[in-house]
C-alpha cells in the first residue's frame, strides 16, 4: 500500500467545514483512497473511499486531485461529535487480506 | 442492522487464566480479522481469516489463537494471558476493501 502523509492535528469551529488533507504521492493506478475515523477508544469507522472521481455520501465528501497524489476529506458542517482521529489509507479495493495500515492520522478537534 | 459485535466489552483477568473474546458479524462477510491497539503503536493485526476454516497470522500473533468454524463467528483465544496482552482489541469484517469494526474489548491482565 502507498504511504500517506497527514497533519498531526487540526482544529475546526462547530458548524464550519472541516477540510482534512492527505498526501499520497506514490499511489498506484489500482489503489483507492479510503478514509476512516476513530472516536476515542471506539472501533474505527469507515467514512468514504474513491479512486479518481470526487465522492460524496451522507457523512462526507472526498476530493481527489487530478494527478491523484493528494486528497481532501470534507466534513461540510462539523459537529462536536466529529472530534476524532481521521485516517487516510491507500490500498487496492478488492483485496481484503492485508491489515489496514492506519498510521498516526489527523486528530481533529471541533470546538464550540 | 449490519454490525460487528464483540463480547465481553471489558474484562479484567489474571495471568494464565484462559479466556475467549467472541466476535460475530451479520453481513455474511468472508473476511474477518483481529487487531490490538496500544498507545503509540496504533492498530496491529493479530490474525485474520479469509473464509471458514482458513486463518493466518497477522503482525503480532504470539500468545493468541483463533478459529473460524462458522462464517459469522471469529473468536480470539488467549490460552495463557500475560500482562503484555493488556490492550484494546477490535474485531473487523469486510467484503472487498472496506472493513467494519466492532466496538472493542478492553482487556486487562493482572
Amino acid at each position: 500500500d502507498a504511504k500517506t502523509t497527514q497533519p498531526t492535528s487540526m482544529d475546526c469551529a462547530e458548524g464550519r467545514a472541516a477540510n482534512l488533507p492527505c498526501n499520497h504521492s506514490t499511489i498506484s493506478g489500482n489503489e483507492y483512497v479510503y478514509w476512516y475515523r476513530q472516536i476515542h477508544s471506539q472501533g474505527p469507522q469507515y467514512i468514504i473511499h474513491g479512486l479518481k472521481n470526487n465522492e460524496t455520501n451522507e457523512m462526507a465528501s472526498l476530493i481527489i486531485t487530478e494527478d491523484r497524489k493528494s486528497s481532501t476529506l470534507i466534513l461540510p458542517h462539523a459537529t462536536l461529535r466529529d472530534t476524532a482521529v481521521y485516517y487516510c489509507i491507500v490500498r487496492v479495493a478488492r483485496w481484503s487480506g492485508y491489515a489496514l495500515n492506519f498510521g498516526k492520522g489527523t486528530s481533529l478537534l471541533v470546538t464550540p | 442492522e449490519a454490525q460487528v459485535t464483540q463480547n465481553p466489552r471489558y474484562l479484567i483477568t489474571v495471568t494464565g487464566k484462559k479466556l475467549t473474546v467472541t466476535c460475530s458479524q451479520n453481513m455474511n462477510h468472508e473476511y474477518m480479522s483481529w487487531y490490538r491497539q496500544d498507545p503509540g503503536l496504533g492498530l496491529r493485526q493479530i490474525y485474520y481469516s479469509m473464509n471458514v476454516e482458513v486463518t493466518d497470522k497477522g503482525d503480532v500473533p504470539e500468545g493468541y489463537k483463533v478459529s473460524r468454524k462458522e462464517k459469522r463467528n471469529f473468536p480470539l483465544i488467549l490460552e495463557s494471558p500475560s500482562p503484555n496482552q493488556t490492550s484494546l482489541y477490535f474485531c473487523a469484517s469486510s467484503s472487498g476493501g472496506t472493513q467494519y469494526f466492532g466496538p472493542g474489548t478492553r482487556l486487562t491482565v493482572l
